[in-house]
């Protein structure tokens, strides 16, 4: 099946330094990707969708100078944190998909930790 | 605003059961519903998706089954083995847009 890579798996940041996470889908193009974010045991929450070419599309009470994603290629999407706090400390997942008539494929994910 | 529950939050079972998992959603006007399974600090693996126009969709021991109008999805898991203890979850979408809503997830652990 279609394959997404998500890297780093996981990053140990100081307070206030930046911290950029890549989405790759290997074996597809993908015009449209989402980042997820999820807390401990809890179910995932839909931070933003990145569209090739264009700007981000942000869900509300997310702050999109907080989190920048760009959508460079049609295989790359990141998201990088900026000034990262320890309450971005998250996982994040990413997703892909050829179409929506097929299903939706994800990365690893990307443990943030900010110390 | 849809929302998607899953009941119960946590099931064990012996090893060798059938079990069903039940994921249950308020707008019944879906695009389409996937089942993903999350192991712990991983990402997600898809197992099935059901269009809309479909009433099941089957995966070897897996099965999956929609109802729209009554805004239920059950999984059901044949011959269960220690190897799918993970959370499950499901993900509706809607017609407008692509976006996905999770359930709050089941998680699994299977009793060798």
């Amino acid at each position: 099946g279609a394959v997404v890579s998500q890297h780093p798996s996981r990053v140990i940041c100081k307070s206030g330094t930046s911290v950029k996470i890549e989405c790759r889908s290997l074996d597809f193009q993908a015009t449209t990707m989402f980042w997820y974010r999820q807390f401990p045991k809890q179910s995932l929450m839909l931070m933003a969708t990145s569209n090739e070419g264009s700007k981000a599309t942000y869900e509300q009470g997310v702050e999109k100078d907080k989190f920048l994603i760009n959508h460079a290629s049609l295989t790359l999407s990141t998201l990088t944190v900026t000034s990262a706090h320890p309450e971005d400390s998250s996982f994040y997942i990413c997703s892909a998909r050829l179409d929506r008539d097929t299903e939706a494929f994800f990365g690893q994910g990307t443990r943030l930790t900010v110390v | 605003k849809q929302e998607v529950t899953q009941i119960p939050a946590a099931l064990s079972v012996p090893e060798g059961e059938n079990l069903v998992l039940n994921c249950s959603f308020t707008d019944s006007a879906i695009y389409n519903l996937q089942w993903f399974r999350q192991d712990p600090g991983k990402g997600l693996t898809s197992l099935l998706l059901i269009q809309s126009s479909q009433r099941e969709q089957t995966s070897g021991r897996l099965n999956a089954s929609l109802d729209k109008s009554s805004g239920r999805s059950t999984l059901y898991i044949a011959a269960s083995q220690p190897g799918d203890s993970a959370t499950y979850l499901c993900a509706v979408e809607p017609f407008g847009n692509e976006k996905l809503t999770f359930g709050t997830g089941t998680r699994l652990t299977i009793i060798p």
